[in-house]
């Protein structure tokens, strides 16, 4: 699977946007971004994906950049509780096999 | 509570003992995960099913380690002559085949060997 690079930790305040980075610039055509996070002693929870296509949903949105090699995730008014670590996953979209690669993650702090 | 289970959520063993843990996945759902997670590290895959048949395990999954799920349905995760390097958090997680984006992780078995 293509490698992603995010920073380790960042910083932000209640009710304001979040922007969270992914570097992936070996992506290859077939492979969708995905992003989980993972709450303080919770397993991971999946947040959203895409492959070409900016998507949104309740919980985000990804903008991925037209080159596809980096993407974001919006976290658009900051909670609390969405303090965690979010993980950024390519998986090849033609594979069967569908384990997913975690890297280390960014730990989101959230403050009031 | 619909959603991934996993028993039991923790464990402390000695060294050399065997171990077994259950996931029982949401009901409708025709593949399961196993991952591993140490501290600070994102969790490491280590085999899937769909339904009873185990489809991939990774190089981590060592002859100690053996995984089944034998009527489709509930996993277990059975590691004998456990070592310290065992200790973590084993997570289990399943999704619908034509959802594999989208899969949902249980709370965990955090084991300790001592």
């Amino acid at each position: 699977d293509a490698k992603t690079t995010q920073p380790n930790s960042m910083e932000s305040n209640e009710e304001e946007p979040v922007h969270l980075p992914c570097n992936h610039s070996t992506i290859s055509g077939t492979d969708y971004i995905h992003w989980y996070r993972q709450l303080p002693s919770q397993g991971p929870e999946y947040v959203i994906h895409g492959l070409t296509s900016n998507v949104n949903n309740r919980m985000a949105s990804l903008a991925i950049a037209e080159d596809r090699k980096s993407s974001t995730l919006i976290l658009h008014r900051a909670t609390l509780r969405d303090a965690a670590v979010y993980y950024c996953i390519l998986r090849d979209g033609n594979q069967a096999g569908t384990a997913l690669i975690f890297g280390k993650g960014t730990t989101l702090s959230v403050s009031s | 509570d619909t959603g991934v289970s996993q028993d039991p959520r923790h464990k402390i063993t000695k060294r050399g003992q065997n171990v077994t843990f259950r996931c029982d996945p949401i009901s409708e759902h025709n593949r399961l995960y196993w991952y591993r997670q140490t501290l600070g590290q994102g969790p490491e895959f280590l085999t899937y099913f769909q339904n009873e048949a185990q489809l991939e395990k990774s190089r981590l999954l060592s002859d100690r380690f053996s995984a089944e799920r034998p009527k489709g349905s509930f996993s277990t995760l059975e590691i004998q002559r456990t070592e310290q390097g065992d200790s973590a958090m084993y997570l289990c997680a399943s999704s619908l085949r034509d959802r594999v984006y989208e899969q949902y992780f249980g709370p965990g078995t955090r084991l300790t060997v001592t």
